[in-house]
């Protein structure tokens, strides 16, 4: 696509659910990230892929967390057992070569947890 | 790893004013994106500039990798150009991994 997707644009979940967030690069693009936007915070790393190399889960901040990226497309975070502490935005960006080109934000997935 | 800080951390600025962000990094980059966030989240790249100069339209950004510091040039400032304003860099020596944000600065400019 034209740009960089995400699904849902918000989400409204209860403590203790599992909620999933997908994310659609930009078509031919091999790297992808998420970050985590806490409210009035800068952006914290999650988790990156690059094609078939085994992703770098560095920044996964618990083992709750998990995400994969099927076919080297699209991908999906996975929250278990939210804790009201998830309550973020998580954006999604994506790099045809993160050493030539920038980098490709989504509009990002808003996940209040009450 | 790396560290990026920026300065000011907020702004005010009259419409029509100019104005110039700073971005220091603590080792040497090979990426380095200046980013705007609007009021409703969006993230929008603004320049790719992991040296040299590049300008668009009012925008400009000038990054010396030798002296670790870029900036962003702000002219004749509107109130869209209000919001925060992050510069991100990626560490030379950690191949394809995370982009490190700086705290950044949050620009508002008043009518």
């Amino acid at each position: 696509g034209a740009g960089v997707s995400q699904s849902p644009s918000n989400k409204v979940t209860e403590k203790g659910k599992d909620v999933e967030l997908r994310c659609d690069p930009i078509s031919g693009h091999t790297a992808l990230y998420w970050y985590r936007q806490s409210l009035g915070q800068g952006l914290e790393f999650l988790i990156y892929f690059q094609g078939n190399s085994a992703p770098d889960k560095s920044g996964l901040p618990s083992d709750r967390f998990s995400a994969e990226r099927t076919g080297g497309s699209v991908s999906t975070l996975t929250i278990q057992r939210t804790q009201q502490e998830d309550s973020a935005v998580y954006l999604c960006a994506s790099s045809l070569d993160p050493g030539i080109y920038g980098y490709t934000f989504g509009s990002g997935t808003r996940l209040t947890v009450v | 790893g790396i560290q990026v800080e920026q300065s000011p951390p907020d702004l005010i600025l009259q419409e029509g004013a100019n104005s110039t962000l700073r971005c220091n990094f603590s080792d040497s980059v090979n990426n380095l994106q200046w980013f705007h966030q609007n009021p409703w989240g969006q993230l929008i790249n603004l320049f790719y500039i992991p040296s040299g100069t590049k300008q668009n339209g009012r925008l400009s950004a000038t990054t010396v990798a030798t002296e670790r510091y870029s900036l962003l040039y702000i002219s004749s400032s509107q109130t869209t150009d209000s919001g925060v304003y992050f510069c991100a860099a990626r560490d030379f020596m950690e191949y394809g991994n995370k982009l490190v944000f700086g705290a950044g600065t949050i620009l508002r400019v008043k009518s």
